[in-house]
């Protein structure tokens, strides 16, 4: 099945600098790849996707870019904002396409310090 | 759009009885809906697929006769813990992908507000 592997697991930056995480997965059968912001008690809320056939996403100040050949794909937030503190998960799709199913990272707590 | 609810938001209870969360599509039609448990500090786990008009598919080590799951209507979907034990309090979340409902991409999946369980 599919092993999705995230790095790391906490980190701390300064307002104002950038914050990158790094995520793997196993199946290169996976086409969709969703990174999600999850705050304290609160839902996961999704904050960018990307789907294999395109190298990066952007928004805002958020990037997503996804190496299919390497399986990697990694969370860039630019200009970090003490808002921006919370736990953020990547995934990838598992399964057949119509399945829908993700498979989540361990998580990675980001505390971005005033 | 693409939201989804969820009830009740916590509930305690004692040892041995049985808990049902609620899961709803709010303004789409969700033939698929996903059941997750979350630890403190830890990921999301897929404990089940709930399927509208069929049976639940469960991951492996959950235990289906103690973690019913009935996907009623395209809309609801209910997980009802059986028999609670203090081991079972944890974070209970569903999600549903819109599918073909034309609200974005159809496998992206939204999440419920979650339901903390407390079991004493």
């Amino acid at each position: 099945g599919e092993n999705v592997e995230q790095h790391p697991s906490t980190l701390s930056v300064q307002e104002g600098d950038s914050a990158v995480i790094k995520c793997t997965y196993s199946d290169s059968a996976s086409n969709y790849f969703p990174w999600y912001k999850q705050e304290l008690g609160k839902r996961p809320q999704l904050i960018i996707d990307i789907r294999s056939n395109v190298g990066e996403k952007k928004d805002q100040r958020i990037a997503v870019t996804l190496n299919k050949t390497a399986k990697h794909f990694s969370l860039h937030i630019t200009e970090t904002q003490p808002e921006d503190s919370a736990v953020y998960f990547c995934a990838a799709s598992i399964g057949r396409f119509n399945d829908y199913k993700l498979s989540f990272g361990a998580g990675t707590t980001v505390t971005v310090r005033a | 759009g693409a939201v989804v609810s969820q009830h009740p938001s916590w509930v305690i209870c004692k040892s041995g009885t049985s808990v049902k969360i609620e899961c709803r599509s709010l303004d789409f039609q969700a033939t698929t809906m996903f059941w997750y448990r979350q630890f403190p500090k830890q990921s999301l786990m897929l404990m089940a697929t709930s399927n509208e008009g069929s049976k639940a598919t469960y991951e492996q080590g959950v235990e289906k006769d103690k973690f019913l799951i009935n996907h009623a209507s395209l809309t609801l979907s209910t997980l009802t813990v059986t028999s609670a034990h203090p081991e079972d309090s944890s974070f209970y979340i569903c999600s549903a992908p819109p599918g073909l409902a034309g609200l974005g991409w159809q496998e992206t999946q939204y999440f419920g507000p979650g339901t903390r369980l407390l079991v004493l």
